[in-house]
């Protein structure tokens, strides 16, 4: 079965700093890549996805993320984070008949 | 309002008894899902279904019941309510298994 890890629990950064989370999986074959965010109170909403072609994705709110095969990773990243970037992010992956399948989320905390 | 749509947001309910969480969605997509979300374990997929009248277990079914008897809406019963399911359930829905799903606002349960 596939698994995704996310192996930072919580992350504080400085507003206008840049960010990267970091997104590993598990999987015998390339899996579709998905990154959400989840609001205080809110459900999630999808950032980013990647199915397949170019390795660097473009999301919503200024984010983008990068494939790489070779490390099996979907990292996060953004060059300069708001305030309002604060937030739960998750990683996902499916493919097939594996189901969409979450990692366990990264807190992220933006301090003045 | 075009969407998916969780109801009610907020449930106190008492060990023992019997509780139903609502959703329904209005994009036609063909499959919904049902997550809990505990800290440190990310989303938990509990049920989900493929189509009206096909529904199937997912990772954490135990206590839980879902129908699906019109394609719009994917209702989650807990038969006996126990204060381990204190969490935030969150409908989804999706045109696959394995791509994005499209989530709900959630809707935070407490079992006392």
């Amino acid at each position: 079965a596939q698994s995704v890890t996310q192996p930072d629990i919580h992350i504080t950064v400085s507003e206008g700093a840049s960010l990267e989370l970091r997104c590993n999986y598990s999987y015998g074959a390339t899996p579709y890549l998905f990154w959400y965010v989840q609001s205080p109170g809110q459900g999630l909403q999808l950032l980013l996805k990647y199915f397949s072609g170019d390795t660097l994705v473009q999301g919503i709110k200024g984010f983008e993320a990068e494939f790489k095969r070779s490390q099996s990773s979907f990292n996060l990243r953004k060059p300069s984070v708001h305030w309002s970037d604060a937030a739960e992010y998750f990683c996902a992956v499916g493919f097939g008949n594996e189901k969409l399948t979450f990692g366990t989320g990264t807190r992220l905390t933006i301090i003045p | 309002d075009a969407g998916i749509t969780q109801s009610p947001r907020y449930k106190i309910t008492e060990t023992g008894r019997q509780v139903t969480l609502m959703c329904h969605q209005t994009w036609s997509h063909s499959y919904m899902f049902w997550y809990r979300q505990d800290l440190g374990h990310g989303l938990r997929l509990i049920y989900y279904s493929a189509a009206a009248d096909i529904t199937d277990k997912g990772e954490v079914p135990d206590g839980y019941v879902v129908s699906r008897s019109k394609t719009e809406n994917f209702p989650l019963t807990l038969e006996s309510a126990t204060r381990s399911q204190t969490s935030v359930y969150f409908c989804a829905s999706g045109v696959r298994d394995d791509t994005e799903a499209f989530f709900g606002q959630g809707t935070r349960l407490t079992v006392v």
